[in-house]
C-alpha cells in the first residue's frame, strides 16, 4: 500500500518570496510522482511529474520539484511566486506495477500568495 | 477536444435519494476513475476501470456503484445518498494498457450536497 504527507495544510508567503511545499511518500514498491494544482472551483491540473531520470524536474511556470529516494520525498520549489500560484497543491504518488492508473494523494496543500 | 466532461456540476439532494453523476472522456483512454475530495482529506478514489466491463473498488467504495458498457462512458451511481456524501467528485481518465506514468486527467468536478 501507499501513503502520502503532505507535511503543511496552509503555506502563507508574500508576493516574490521563494516557497517549498513539502511531500513524503509511503510505499514498499516503486511509485511515480506527481504534483497537481487545482486554482478555486476547478478541477486538477497536472504540475509535473517525476517518473524516471533525473530527479529534478520542472514545470513550464517555474515550480520545480526533486525526488529524493532515500528520505522518500517529492518536495515541490518556486524560486519567487506570483499571486496567481495561490491554489492548492496535491502531491500523488501511482504505482509502477499494477497498471491501473490509479493515484493515492496527499492531503493538499493551500498556497496563499499575499500582495 | 472535450477532455473529460462531468455532468452535473451542481446537485442538492435530499437523503435517501439515488442519483447518477455522468462522467464521459474522448479520448479513448482505457482507464478511468472516480475520486471524491473532502477538506483536509485530499481526493480518495471511490472506483475505478481498467477498460469496458472492468471495474474495481477504491479506497472508499461503500455507497457507490460504477459501470464501464462503453470506453468512454464511467457513471457513478449513488444508490441511497446520505450526508456523509456530501462532497466534490472528480472524473479522471488516462491513456494506455501499460500505465508508464501517462497524465491523468481530471473533469472539472462535480459538487453534490446532501441534506
Amino acid at each position: 500500500a501507499q501513503s502520502v504527507t503532505q507535511l503543511d495544510s496552509q503555506v502563507p508567503v508574500f508576493e516574490e518570496a521563494p516557497v517549498e511545499l513539502r511531500c513524503n511518500y509511503s510505499s514498499s514498491v516503486s511509485v511515480y510522482l506527481f504534483w497537481y494544482v487545482q486554482y478555486p472551483n476547478q478541477g486538477l491540473q497536472l504540475l509535473l511529474k517525476y517518473l524516471s531520470g533525473s530527479t529534478l524536474v520542472e514545470s513550464i511556470n517555474g515550480f520545480e520539484a526533486e525526488f529524493n529516494k532515500s528520505q522518500t520525498s517529492f518536495h515541490l520549489r518556486k524560486p519567487s511566486v506570483h499571486i496567481s500560484d495561490t491554489a492548492e497543491y496535491f502531491c500523488a504518488v501511482s504505482p509502477v506495477s499494477g497498471n491501473t492508473g490509479k493515484l493515492i494523494f496527499g492531503q493538499g496543500t493551500t498556497l496563499q500568495v499575499k500582495p | 477536444n472535450a477532455g473529460v466532461t462531468q455532468t452535473p456540476k451542481f446537485q442538492v439532494l435530499k437523503t435517501g435519494q439515488s442519483m447518477t453523476l455522468q462522467c464521459a472522456q474522448d479520448m479513448n483512454h482505457e482507464y478511468m476513475s472516480w475520486y471524491r475530495q473532502d477538506p483536509g482529506m485530499g481526493l480518495r478514489l471511490i472506483h475505478y476501470s481498467v477498460g469496458a466491463g472492468i471495474t474495481d473498488q477504491g479506497e472508499v467504495p461503500n455507497g457507490y456503484n460504477v459501470s464501464r458498457s462503453t470506453t468512454e462512458d464511467f457513471p457513478l451511481r449513488l444508490l441511497s445518498a446520505a450526508p456523509s456524501q456530501t462532497s466534490v467528485y472528480f472524473c479522471a481518465s488516462s491513456y494506455g494498457k501499460q500505465f508508464s506514468g501517462n497524465t491523468i486527467y481530471f473533469g472539472e468536478g462535480s459538487w453534490l450536497t446532501v441534506v
